[in-house]
């Protein structure tokens, strides 16, 4: 099992530019997450899903979109990236019932 | 609104005890999770009380009192690799966490 891949795991975006992120898990989990790590802190929720077709806001969705139309993948993106949105971004996923979040190796963006 | 408060950096030696505190004050409560996060590393699951009382899981124990929004990450014979970021999370009933800010951890020789 690959558990939660995502890609790239760099990238460097000019204000302005849009892309999207994408989240990859082969253990069937129902639930899927987006978060954001500024240096120094906590992770912050961006949306989430609860199943594939659906998809809720979390602490800070604005300037961001997500998509789940499979249920191994959840995609995160931007339409015009912002130097706000400098960040970590982190997926996660985890089963229904269980407690534990499994999380993807993070992606690395810089908006200039 | 959510909020949790843990403190920011513990500095401990090897093979002593430290004890990592978390005050919680949220709109709804399942429970508390803890998480490790290596330097340029994902955080990983340790642990989840959602009952008052005290988990053990090998060199790590984690407790909880609802009555009083408070837990605690303890753990015990410190080794160098400890030396991590640790975040409790609250799960306000929304399938999703809210996290703290992080304690540093720093384990010295």
């Amino acid at each position: 099992n690959a558990g939660v891949t995502q890609t790239p795991k760099f990238r460097v975006l000019k204000t302005g530019q849009s892309m999207t992120l994408l989240c990859a898990q082969d253990m069937n989990h129902e639930y899927m997450y987006w978060y954001r790590q500024d240096p120094g802190m906590g992770l912050r929720l961006i949306h989430y899903s609860v199943g594939e077709g659906t998809t809720a806001k979390g602490e800070v969705p604005d300037g961001y979109n997500v998509s789940r139309l499979k249920k191994q993948n959840f995609l995160l993106g931007l339409e015009s990236a912002a130097p706000s949105q400098t960040s970590v971004y982190f997926c996660a996923s985890r089963i229904a019932g269980k407690n534990e979040q499994f999380f993807g190796p993070g992606t690395r963006l810089t908006v200039l | 609104g959510q909020s949790l408060e843990q403190p920011s950096e513990v500095t401990a030696v090897e093979g002593a005890i430290v004890q990592i505190n978390c005050t919680y004050q949220t709109s709804g409560f399942y429970g508390l999770s803890w998480y490790q996060q290596h330097d340029g590393g994902a955080p990983t699951f340790l642990s989840y009380n959602g009952l008052d009382g005290l988990e053990e899981t090998g060199r790590f124990s984690s407790f909880l009192s609802r009555s009083d929004s408070y837990g605690y990450l303890l753990l015990q014979e410190l080794q160098m690799k400890d030396s991590a970021s640790y975040f409790c999370a609250v799960d306000t009933g929304r399938r999703a966490l809210t996290f703290g800010s992080g304690t540093r951890l720093q384990v010295q020789p």
